[in-house]
C-alpha cells in the first residue's frame, strides 16, 4: 500500500499571504490528522478530519482551517501567514480510533 | 487534560550498547500509548503501540516497550543500538474517549548513537 502522501514538501511564503497544503491518506483510511512541529512548541495537533466532518480540533486560531473530501483527501489552509507559521506540517491517517496514525513526509513552510 | 514528559532531551550512547529512552504521562483519563521515531528531515514512523493485553510491547528495529500503569511511564528500550538509530524519539498517548484520533507528544529524544 502506498503511504501518505502530501504536497508540497517545501513552501516559502510572504507573511500576509495565504497558503494551501495538500494530503492523500493511506487507502481505507477514513481518518486525517493534522500537526504542525516547531523547534519550540515541538508536535502540536491541530485538527482532524473523519467522513469529511472535523470531529476534533487543536488550540490554533481560526488562521488555520481545514477541509476533506469525499475520497478521504485534505488540505489544510492557512491565512494571512506570520512568521511563527514556519514550521514543518504534518498528515497523518487512521484506519481507526484507537489513535494510531500513519504520517506523510510533511510540508516545509517558510514565511519571510 | 493529558501530558508527556520525555525525561531526556538527549541521549548519546556508543554502538552495541543497551540504551533506555523514558517516558511519564498525566492523564485524567486511559489512554493508548505509542512511540514515533523521525529521522532527519522525515515524518513519523511508527514505532510500536500499546492498546491492551500484554504490558510488554515488541515494535520494529528491535525495539520495545513497558507499559507500567502505577508508575504511569512507558519507557522504551533497545538491547544493542546501531548507528542507524540515531534519531529523534517521541513518545505519544491518546485519550480512549470521544474515538477520536489525537496524539498528544512528548517534546522528544534525541539519540545520538557513536562508533
Amino acid at each position: 500500500k502506498a503511504g501518505v502522501t502530501q504536497t508540497p514538501r517545501y513552501l516559502i511564503k510572504t507573511r500576509g499571504q495565504q497558503v494551501t497544503l495538500s494530503c492523500s491518506p493511506i487507502s481505507g483510511h477514513r481518518s486525517v490528522s493534522w500537526y504542525q512541529q516547531t523547534p519550540g512548541q515541538g508536535l502540536q495537533f491541530l485538527f482532524e478530519y473523519f467522513s469529511e466532518t472535523q470531529r476534533n480540533k487543536g488550540n490554533f486560531p481560526g488562521r488555520f482551517s481545514g477541509r476533506q473530501f469525499s475520497n478521504s483527501r485534505s488540505e489544510m489552509n492557512v491565512s494571512t501567514l506570520e512568521l511563527g507559521d514556519s514550521a514543518l506540517y504534518l498528515c497523518a491517517s487512521s484506519p481507526g480510533n484507537a489513535g494510531e496514525q500513519y504520517f506523510g513526509p510533511g510540508t516545509r513552510l517558510t514565511v519571510t | 487534560a493529558q501530558s508527556v514528559t520525555q525525561l531526556d532531551s538527549q541521549v548519546p550512547v556508543f554502538e552495541e550498547a543497551p540504551v533506555e529512552l523514558r517516558c511519564n504521562y498525566s492523564s485524567s483519563v486511559s489512554v493508548y500509548l505509542f512511540w514515533y521515531v523521525q529521522y532527519p528531515n522525515q515524518g513519523l514512523q511508527l514505532l510500536l503501540k500499546y492498546l491492551s493485553g500484554s504490558t510488554l510491547v515488541k515494535g520494529i528495529n528491535g525495539f520495545e516497550a513497558e507499559f507500567n500503569k502505577s508508575q504511569t511511564s512507558f519507557h522504551l528500550r533497545k538491547p544493542s543500538v546501531h548507528i542507524s538509530d540515531t534519531a529523534e524519539y517521541f513518545c505519544a498517548v491518546s485519550p480512549f474517549s470521544g474515538g477520536y484520533n489525537k496524539l498528544i507528544f512528548g517534546a522528544g529524544t534525541r539519540l545520538a548513537v557513536h562508533p
